[in-house]
């Protein structure tokens, strides 16, 4: 089994442009997640989706949007990319979510964005 | 919502001996606790997960120790091996909506 699979794994922008990072899971799993990872600033949560049909905010979403295409996939997308948002962007999924997530979080392994 | 502190930031220990890796979070009604491995250019992976109606759970080399009262839960690895060289997050779940939140992450070195 692939996992959680995401692409591109590195990505270079100029400010202003924009992109779409994909996700899509094998797991059957209801729940997926966006992350980014800053160095000294852990997991930050961007955007989640509890189960098919519906996203929900997470702590930093602003700059973002995202689409729950169907059960498997789930797409980050950047509207008009700025520096700031250099980052390593993990996408999660696990089979119970929030907001009762007590289930294990299965992640990719990350797409590397620098923003010019 | 959930503020979760993990120290410290960087571990650095001998070869064979242990490491211990604290964290506290602010809600008392979270009642789930996991702890995740990031080796270089992977993503995390869990390695162990305790639930607030245990105290403390061990899983050969690695337990996790819960204390409700005071909020905080540590990770503890015993006779360290350079595979343990990694960073180490901890998570907490709190009552609010956005599941779970990450302390900053420890990076543990295990020195030859």
């Amino acid at each position: 089994n692939a996992g959680v699979t995401q692409t591109p794994k590195f990505q270079v922008l100029k400010t202003g442009q924009s992109m779409t990072l994909q996700c899509a899971q094998d797991m059957n799993h209801n729940s997926m997640y966006w992350y980014r990872q800053d160095p000294g600033m852990g997991l930050r949560l961007i955007y989640y989706s509890a189960s098919e049909g519906t996203t929900d905010k997470g702590e930093v979403p602003n700059g973002y949007n995202v689409s729950r295409l169907n059960k498997r996939e789930f797409s980050l997308r950047l509207e008009s990319a700025a520096p700031s948002q250099t980052s390593v962007y993990f996408c999660a999924s696990s089979h119970r979510g929030p907001p009762s997530n007590t289930g294990e979080l299965f992640f990719g392994e990350g797409s590397r964005l620098t923003v010019l | 919502g959930e503020n979760v502190e993990q120290h410290p930031s960087t571990l650095s220990v001998q070869e064979g001996d242990s490491a211990v890796i604290k964290c506290t979070y602010s809600d008392s009604a979270s009642n789930y606790f996991p702890w995740y491995k990031q080796e270089l250019g992977k993503g995390p992976q869990l390695i162990i997960d305790i639930r607030s109606n245990v105290g403390e759970k061990k899983d050969q080399r690695i337990a996790v120790t819960l204390n409700k009262t005071a909020k905080h839960f540590s990770l503890h690895i015993t006779e360290t091996q350079p595979e343990d060289s990694a960073v180490y997050f901890c998570a907490a779940i709190g009552g609010g909506a956005d599941g779970l939140t990450f302390g900053k992450g420890t990076h543990l070195i295990i020195q030859p």
